[in-house]
């Protein structure tokens, strides 16, 4: 069974690192094919992609956010970390992180974390 | 970046009858278009990838149609579990991006 599990700060205040862990568990991103990627949804709004990372240690980044994301993976530890820097009120969302559809190239979320929810508030 | 318009923004319908959400790209994304249901406090869940192949255990009442930059997504007889929002997310050139979504609600 594949699961994936998000965990951070629920509250970061402006101006500050967010650092979110995502462990996972059921697969290998050390497998060929294999993608995880972070999502975040603000309040009431749509989903917006941040950050993917493949099996072969393959980095792309939103061009919107690019400048203030870093994502990385420990392999041994099955995490992938996203750290977001200068953080503002509008970055306030629940967060998720999510496995790709291998099959298809890493052009499909197909497992989903629960979220976690960020708050950006002085 | 490529921009993905769905519409329409509300859909409301009874139970039993057909869907049918559009999502147009601003450009060609060949097949890379995927299509996802959300319900309150839950994650998004898989329906379809590559434009109509369903994603494992979807039922055979959602299809998805595409390719190139106008796609579909089809609930044939709408279940009482269907009421939710849609999404509509490609990749190209290593960029993703999602719709702003379709809300079915029941009429």
């Amino acid at each position: 069974q594949v699961t994936l599990r998000e965990s951070g700060p629920a509250l970061v205040k402006p101006t500050q690192t967010l650092t979110l862990t995502c462990t996972f568990s059921g697969f290998s991103l050390s497998t060929s094919g294999m993608c995880v990627s972070w999502v975040r949804q603000p309040p009431g709004k749509a989903l917006e992609w941040l950050a993917l990372i493949d099996w072969d240690d393959d980095k792309y980044y939103s061009t919107s956010l690019k400048t203030r994301l870093t994502i990385s993976k420990d392999t041994s530890k099955n995490q992938v970390v996203l750290t977001m820097t200068n953080m503002d009120p509008v970055d306030t969302a629940t967060y998720y992180c999510a496995r790709m559809l291998a099959v298809a190239a890493c052009d499909a979320f197909d497992i989903w974390g629960q979220g976690t929810m960020v708050t950006v508030s002085s | 970046e490529i921009v993905l318009t769905q519409s329409p923004a509300t859909l409301s319908l009874s139970p039993g009858e057909r869907a049918t959400l559009s999502c147009r790209a601003s450009q060609s994304v060949s097949s890379y278009l995927a299509w996802y249901q959300q319900k309150p406090g839950q994650a998004p869940r898989l329906l379809i990838y590559d434009a109509s192949n369903r994603a494992t255990g979807i039922p055979a009442r959602f299809s998805g149609s595409g390719p190139g930059t106008d796609f579909t997504l089809t609930i044939s007889s709408l279940e009482p579990e269907d009421f939710a929002v849609y999404y509509c997310q490609q990749r190209s050139n290593w960029q993703l991006t999602f719709g702003g979504g379709t809300k079915v609600e029941i009429k």
